[in-house]
């Protein structure tokens, strides 16, 4: 089946090292996003790369990057993740503006 | 800015009852509209969606919503509620204007009693 895998389902890391999440999809969608998940909140939208465009929320912290090097992965690199940092982080793909695919997500914890 | 409301933080019901989940957006011209389900620890799944047209659009796991423009209301109903219908549900608003970003509501969670 066509889909949206997010690895690893759950990672530990220590505060202030580098983490790197990953995103990888079948659906050949041409755009990609990154959401973050607190508990009991809705997600909210850190960036998005529609084809090769990166589009970047006002209010994400300068700590989130990401990368996209071709059609079928995503990655979101957190520099120096701090405890407020520790949430789900949701991958989603779309054709242009038809619905949003999501993956199953990454929960993030921090030491 | 879009932004949407879900008025019930949570609300429980008896398995076999019917459902209905409130919705409301503030956006000036007509938006897109979904509703998604996620389960704990889950990520999101579409359970329908609403771009233009008919006005009450059927999704999946028997659920509908109607799109009231009067009311800027997008609830989500269900005639009889499973206990498998236990989950917390999100109400989302997009605008091509704002490029391809979804606006989620808060969520409800719902319990299902047996």
């Amino acid at each position: 089946d066509a889909m949206v895998i997010q690895n690893p389902r759950y990672q530990v890391t220590q505060f202030g090292k580098p983490v790197t999440l990953s995103c990888s999809q079948t659906l050949n969608h041409n755009v990609m996003y990154w959401y973050q998940q607190k508990s009991s909140q809705a997600p909210k939208l850190l960036f998005h790369y529609y084809d090769k465009d990166f589009n970047n929320e006002a209010d994400t912290p300068d700590n989130f990057q990401s990368r996209r090097p071709n059609t079928s992965f995503c990655f979101l690199d957190i520099r120096s993740p701090g405890l407020g940092d520790a949430a789900m982080y949701l991958c989603a793909t779309s054709q242009g503006f038809q619905p949003q695919h999501f993956g199953d997500g990454t929960r993030l914890s921090i030491l | 800015a879009q932004s949407v409301t879900q008025p019930d933080i949570h609300i429980t019901v008896s398995e076999g009852a019917s459902l209905e989940l409130r919705c409301n957006y503030s956006y000036g011209a007509t938006p897109y509209l979904f509703w998604y389900v996620q389960s704990p620890g889950q990520g999101l799944q579409l359970l329908l969606k609403y771009f233009s047209g008919d006005t009450l659009v059927q999704g999946i796991k028997g659920f509908e919503a109607e799109f009231k423009r009067s009311q800027s209301s997008f609830n989500l109903r269900k005639p009889s509620v499973h206990w498998s219908d236990a989950a917390e549900y999100f109400c989302a608003v997009g605008a091509t204007e704002y490029g391809n970003k979804l606006v989620f509501g808060a969520g409800t969670i719902l319990r299902v009693k047996s």
